[in-house]
């Protein structure tokens, strides 16, 4: 199993311009998750979908933000236009089904600069 | 009141010694909890999972649930150098629904030092 996998692993981008984050999750999981974290802030849920419907999105900061899962394998998570305050590192996880035993397998994460 | 808290630390423990990690969290019909340890510069790894008051062991890590009390711990026996790292202290308040989610808490760095 190839785990979840994000693109890029680094992203250095001016204020102002488009940014495109991109996950894979595990194959067969059918919740993915997108996060955020800073060390001011931790790890922040942004978004996340079940079988590429988005079920919760109250943590997206503004309009700025915004996230889709066009299929089961495939999810990207898009800033236009880019702000300083955006810069952190960005998660994605997924996982298989509800329950109280499922924790979330995550991806290595985009760490995202803007400058 | 944060959903999920936990001392940021850095907590310093000796080689060899128990490492104790806390956490308290605010939903009373939480039902799920997860603790997570995360290497600098690297995504948050599953270590343990717990959903029934007690303990839960496994190898030297054990996990306690105290439900009435709203109180989660980590227990790390025997520490290691490689121990050392950020542990995330994670709760889903309602795993059962469609709508389930983990939320997590801000973590407490771990220091073992030689």
């Amino acid at each position: 199993d190839a785990g979840v996998i994000q693109s890029p692993r680094h992203e250095v981008t001016e204020m102002g311009q488009e940014v495109t984050l991109r996950c894979k999750p595990i194959s067969g999981h059918d919740y993915l998750f997108w996060y955020r974290q800073t060390m001011m802030r931790g790890l922040e849920l942004l978004i996340y979908f079940n079988n590429n419907v988005p079920i919760d999105d109250s943590g997206m900061p503004e309009d700025r933000f915004s996230a889709k899962m066009p299929n089961a394998s495939f999810s990207t998570l898009k800033i236009q236009p880019s702000e300083p305050r955006d810069s952190a590192v960005y998660f994605c996880a997924s996982r298989l089904g509800q329950g109280t035993n499922y924790g979330y397998t995550f991806g290595s994460g985009t760490r995202l600069t803007v400058v | 009141q944060k959903e999920v808290e936990q001392n940021s630390g850095p907590l310093s423990v000796p080689e060899g010694a128990i490492a104790s990690l806390n956490c308290t969290y605010s939903d009373r019909v939480s039902q799920s909890f997860f603790w997570y340890r995360q290497y600098s510069g690297k995504s948050p790894e599953l270590i343990m999972s717990i959903y029934s008051n007690g303990d839960k062991e496994d190898g030297r890590f054990t996990a306690q649930l105290n439900k009435a009390s709203q109180y989660v711990s980590l227990l790390i026996r025997d520490s290691q150098p490689s121990d050392s790292a950020t542990y995330l202290c994670a709760v889903n308040p309602r795993p059962y629904s469609s709508a389930s989610k983990i939320i997590f808490g801000s973590g407490t760095r771990l220091s073992i030092r030689p």
